[in-house]
Formats: structure tokens, sequence, C-alpha cells
């Protein structure tokens, strides 16, 4: 079944405390994304991967870090997280021609 | 820049009426358009999407949508809403020079029985 996964699916941790959120998908999509979803703001884009070795910042990168190292898995990292950080956080991945994006369950964070 | 608006946080209908969730974008080129659907507790579903043709597109569910150029609007319809089409509907740009799709905040659909 064609599909992407995230890991884990619910998260609790504490400020300062180094955390990945896994995603993984098995389409051979070139393009991936991380999203944060947060109430009233719709979802907004982390960081984005146009192929393997290539990353570039979206709208709110602060605070993550991202790595493409395979195709099919694009892991989000939070090196030092903090409440702000909060938050539903849903990845995406798509063949770049097709232009639509196909998403995992999402992974709810609480940062204490 | 790109954005996306959704007016209503919330739209209401009775099961049976026709519904309509309203979207309104800005780019600088031809628009790809996309509306996706959030059930509770699920990720995104993807319903349908405009990138170039006929004005009306259909998607999953029964559900369809019209570009409007001329407004710069992408509303969702349905001719006959179900209960379990309740649920969070987000409308998303991406300007074809670009490799990022924006979102808008979402509308919240309520179809009661």
């Amino acid at each position: 079944e064609a599909q992407v996964t995230q890991n884990p699916r619910y998260l609790i941790t504490v400020t300062g405390k180094k955390l990945t959120v896994t995603c993984s998908q098995n389409m051979n999509h070139e393009y991936m994304s991380w999203y944060r979803q947060d109430p009233g703001l719709g979802l907004r884009q982390i960081y984005y991967s146009m192929n393997v070795e290539v990353t570039d910042k979206g709208d709110v990168p602060e605070g993550y870090k991202v790595s493409r190292k395979e195709k099919r898995n694009f892991p989000l990292i939070l090196e030092s997280p903090s409440p702000n950080q909060t938050s539903l956080y849903f990845c995406a991945s798509s063949y770049d021609r097709e232009k639509t994006q196909y998403f995992g369950p999402g992974t709810r964070l609480l940062v204490l | 820049a790109q954005s996306v608006a959704q007016p209503e946080d919330q739209v209401k209908v009775a099961e049976g009426n026709p519904l309509t969730v309203k979207c309104t974008y800005s780019v600088s080129g031809n628009p790809y358009l996309f509306w996706y659907v959030q059930y509770p507790n699920r990720g995104l579903q993807f319903l349908l999407k405009y990138i170039t043709g006929d004005n009306l597109v259909k998607g999953s569910y029964g559900f369809e949508a019209e570009f409007n150029k001329s407004q710069t609007s992408f509303h969702l319809k349905k001719p006959s809403a179900l209960v379990s089409d309740s649920a969070l509907y987000f409308c998303a740009v991406r300007d074809p020079g670009f490799q990022k799709l924006v979102f808008g905040t979402g509308t919240r659909l309520l179809v009661s029985p």
C-alpha cells in the first residue's frame, strides 16, 4: 500500500531533550516536506526537500533540523525542544511533476 | 507572495442540502490549487486539484470545485451534504515557480442530521 508513515504518533517530552520524528514514504517520491498545524494558523511549512541531500527552509524553520540521506526517509529533528513547539506535525511527499502531496497520519507533540 | 484565505471558520448545513466552502487565493503566476480534508485524529486526505483545463474540477466523495480566475476563487462544493462530510477542510495554493504549498487556516464543516 502506498503510504507515508510517521513515528511516533504521540510524544510527550521535556524542554531541551533532543528528539527525532521519523517520516518514510514508499512511493519513490522526490519531494518531501514537514508541516506543523496549529489552531487558527492552518498548516505551515517547516522544511522541504527536493531530493536526496537537497533541503531548504520553509516558513517556520527555527528550532528544527532535517536530513535527507535516502530518498524514502526525511526525519525531523528538534535539537532542544521548547514548549512553543508543541503542535501537530505532518510529513508529506509528492512526485514533483504531479504536485499533489500525500500526507502522513501526523505526530502530536507536547513539550513540557 | 502566495496566500490563501478561507473566510469562514465554520460552515453549518443540514444533511441533504448543498454545501459550499469558500477559498480565495493570491499568486503571481498561474496557480495550482488543492483541497484537502482532515477527519478527527487523521492526516490530511487529498480531495481534488486544479492545474489547468476545465474550470470545474470533480474530486473524491462527490465533491467538486470551481476555479474562477477573475475572482481568484476556488470554492469547494457538494450538491447534497452527508453527516459523514463533517470535517476540517483546507484549501492550498502553489505557485508553479515555487516548491511550497501554502495552506489556508481551514474551515470546519458541520453537517447536521
